[in-house]
């Protein structure tokens, strides 16, 4: 158990949507990263977040948002859902967010656009 | 830029037999490399990490991992293989700036009886 927590395990939609994925980062940990994981694609960040601000984008959608709050979990919206959406959203922390830490996985929300 | 290639995308191994799953990488910048694990159904679990002190890593399970610049090259290595090793593998490289993690494609091992 890495101490990472993601909600739900399981998501299925359709096509044109919205839904919400919720992140709580280990005890301590300020930074916040999101991962999608598909066949197509493999590993791809999207957004990391340090301590409520946002510090790096990578290959996130417009449709797509994330925030951090106050209590440090984060959540990733995903909107206007198509087929290809369809993935494991991974969230990760880490301790201040820098290169040389280790980054911690949570199990992931596995997303079906139907 | 950095990137990560992971050469095989599947390989098989016999029970106690010698693991070696290949990782070369690019960076502009002296990299920070990580071997990650997914089981399946799971998240990602760290297996070890390269940040200069050494060259020679180890990690859990009895993983190993040698940087070699020269050959830009972080291959992982097990003695020998146990039926539980059976997983998806990832190589993945961190540069100075940011923190976000550039993965390799995968490779998945298997281990026969």
């Amino acid at each position: 158990d890495s101490g990472v927590t993601q909600t739900p395990k399981h998501l299925i939609t359709a096509t044109g949507q919205r839904v919400t994925l919720r992140c709580s980062p280990r005890s301590g940990d300020l930074s916040v990263y999101w991962y999608q994981q598909s066949l197509d694609q493999g590993l791809q960040f999207l957004i990391q977040y340090y301590n409520g601000e946002e510090r790096a984008k990578g290959n996130i959608l417009e449709r797509f948002s994330a925030q951090q709050f106050p209590d440090l979990h984060s959540e990733l919206n995903l909107s206007s859902l198509e087929l290809g959406d369809s993935a494991l959203y991974f969230c990760a922390s880490s301790l201040r967010g820098q290169p040389i830490e280790t980054q911690y996985f949570g199990p992931g929300t596995r997303l079906l656009v139907l | 830029a950095q990137s990560v290639t992971q050469l095989g995308s599947h390989v098989s191994v016999s029970e106690g037999a010698l693991v070696l799953l290949r990782c070369n990488y690019s960076s502009s910048v002296p990299p920070y490399l990580f071997w990650y694990v997914q089981y399946p159904n799971q998240g990602l679990q760290l297996l070890l990490k390269y940040t200069s002190a050494a060259t020679l890593v180890k990690g859990i399970n009895g993983f190993e991992a040698e940087f070699k610049k020269s050959e830009t090259s972080f291959h992982l290595t097990k003695p020998s293989a146990h039926m539980s090793d059976a997983a998806e593998y990832f190589c993945a490289v961190r540069g100075n700036q940011g923190g976000k993690l550039i993965f390799g494609q995968g490779t998945e091992l298997s281990v026969k009886p």
